[in-house]
């Protein structure tokens, strides 16, 4: 089955620094790779999504590059605020749609005021 | 629209008995999945259902179940709970195509004792 690899497992970062998050994934028919926030007690959130046809997606402040060849993605947040402290989590799903989606272990991202 | 709804949103249950919970999906949206959340293990997928059948299961034993109904709504069991199946469970709705966001539920918070 599918393997997702996450580092770091915790980032500190100054206010209005980048952040940068990588993960690796195992199966190469994997062709979904979302991203989700989780704050504290709350449910994961959708952040930002790219697929196999796709090498770089951007919303805002964030993006995402996939490198299909290395099997690896990373999450790109600029100029981050307070409210981007929570812990990070990259997933990755096989084609078909039937497979659930396989998770990393998540990163802890700390913005430094 | 309204969200991804869990219920209930906590539960503390004895070793040995059994629970059901709950997970209402976006309207429109046919595949539910379940995962559970814990310190150690992060996101673990369980199973999905997609239009009232079991589409894929994780590596779980055969204690945890689930089913969905013909409106989509779904239920997972876990049968004769041992203390390591505490956890939060959480459950994701989405349209069931190959790639298709999922949104989650604030999960279930679920402590054995």
């Amino acid at each position: 089955g599918e393997n997702v690899e996450q580092h770091p497992s915790t980032l500190s970062v100054q206010e209005g620094d980048s952040a940068v998050i990588k993960c690796t994934y195992s199966d190469s028919a994997s062709n979904y790779f979302p991203w989700y926030k989780q704050e504290l007690g709350k449910r994961p959130q959708l952040i930002i999504d790219i697929r196999s046809n796709v090498g770089e997606k951007k919303d805002q402040r964030i993006a995402v590059t996939l490198n299909k060849t290395a099997k690896h993605f990373s999450l790109h947040i600029t100029e981050t605020q307070p409210e981007d402290s929570a812990v990070y989590f990259c997933a990755a799903k096989s084609g078909g749609g039937a497979d659930g989606l396989t998770f990393g272990k998540g990163t802890h991202l700390i913005i430094q005021p | 629209k309204a969200g991804v709804t869990q219920t209930p949103r906590y539960l503390i249950k004895t070793r040995g008995q059994q629970v059901t919970l709950s997970c209402s999906p976006i309207s429109g949206h046919r595949s539910v999945s379940w995962y559970q959340q814990t310190p150690g293990q992060g996101l673990q997928f369980l199973f999905e259902y997609f239009s009232e059948t079991q589409r894929n299961k994780g590596n779980f034993p055969g204690r945890f179940s689930g089913r969905q109904f013909s409106n989509s709504r779904s239920e997972m069991n876990v049968s004769t709970l041992e203390l390591g199946d505490s956890a939060l469970y959480l459950c994701a709705s989405s349209l069931g195509g190959a790639g298709t966001e999922a949104f989650f539920g604030q999960g279930t918070r679920l402590t054995v004792v």
